[in-house]
């Protein structure tokens, strides 16, 4: 059973618009949520996160919003480049876990068009 | 550079036999993680290294699996007796001590296809 979910396997949007990617997840016992940034043959690079104490955490164009309630939690990319172009995933990590054992989504590519 | 360093990036060996799989973690990082990536899915947990020991070996799939850091900077995971389910893109990361968040520096990762 998933415990993190990404359910749009793919977002396509225009450059300079907005990028919304969705992450949902079921264990209450998350105490740490992450995004990640992939291009193809690189590894998985840090992007942004948030505790679950927050709601919110903005870094330049990219926010990413905690709904504890509904166990949902999205990042927002304004504006989006061209270069934003990649797979994005949505990562967790347990209350009182090791800190490196972290549940990733499966991933959502995102296409950003000139 | 100064990254995550991994070798070999790509790996095609034969069910039934033996593999290694190395990786250098960025210098002063006491922390290192090996992670698999399947066809279509998140990377997934194998273990992690607090210096020397093993911290947290619990997402290693079965005893085929074993990994090993003797001086606490590079680690070599090993796999034996490799099957067609093995193939996947082993991942390793690093942290500094005290990276509690969660921010994890990877490597390209070893691609290894098991025919």
């Amino acid at each position: 059973d998933q415990q993190v979910k990404q359910n749009s396997p793919s977002l396509s949007v225009q450059e300079g618009r907005i990028s919304i990617l969705n992450c949902d997840y079921t264990n209450s016992m998350f105490d740490y949520f992450l995004w990640y940034k992939k291009y193809p043959a690189e590894g998985p690079t840090f992007l942004i996160s948030i505790s679950s104490i927050k709601d919110k955490n903005e870094d330049g164009r990219f926010t990413v919003f905690l709904n504890k309630s509904a166990k949902h939690l999205s990042l927002h990319i304004v504006p989006s480049q061209p270069g934003d172009s990649a797979v994005y995933f949505c990562a967790a990590r347990v209350l009182g876990g090791s800190q490196g054992n972290l549940i990733f989504g499966k991933g959502t590519k995102l296409s950003v068009k000139p | 550079g100064a990254g995550v360093s991994q070798t070999p990036s790509n790996k095609v060996t034969e069910k039934g036999k033996y593999v290694e799989l190395r990786c250098d973690p960025i210098s002063g990082h006491t922390a290192l993680y090996w992670y698999r990536q399947s066809l279509g899915q998140g990377p997934e947990f194998l273990i992690y290294f607090q210096g020397t020991g093993a911290a947290d070996d619990s997402g290693l799939p079965n005893d085929r699996f074993f990994a090993v850091r003797p001086e606490g900077s590079v680690s070599t995971l090993k796999i034996q007796r490799t099957e067609r389910g093995d193939s996947a893109v082993y991942l390793c990361a690093s942290s500094p001590r005290g990276g509690g968040t969660g921010e994890l520096f990877f490597g390209e990762g070893s691609r290894l296809t098991v025919l």
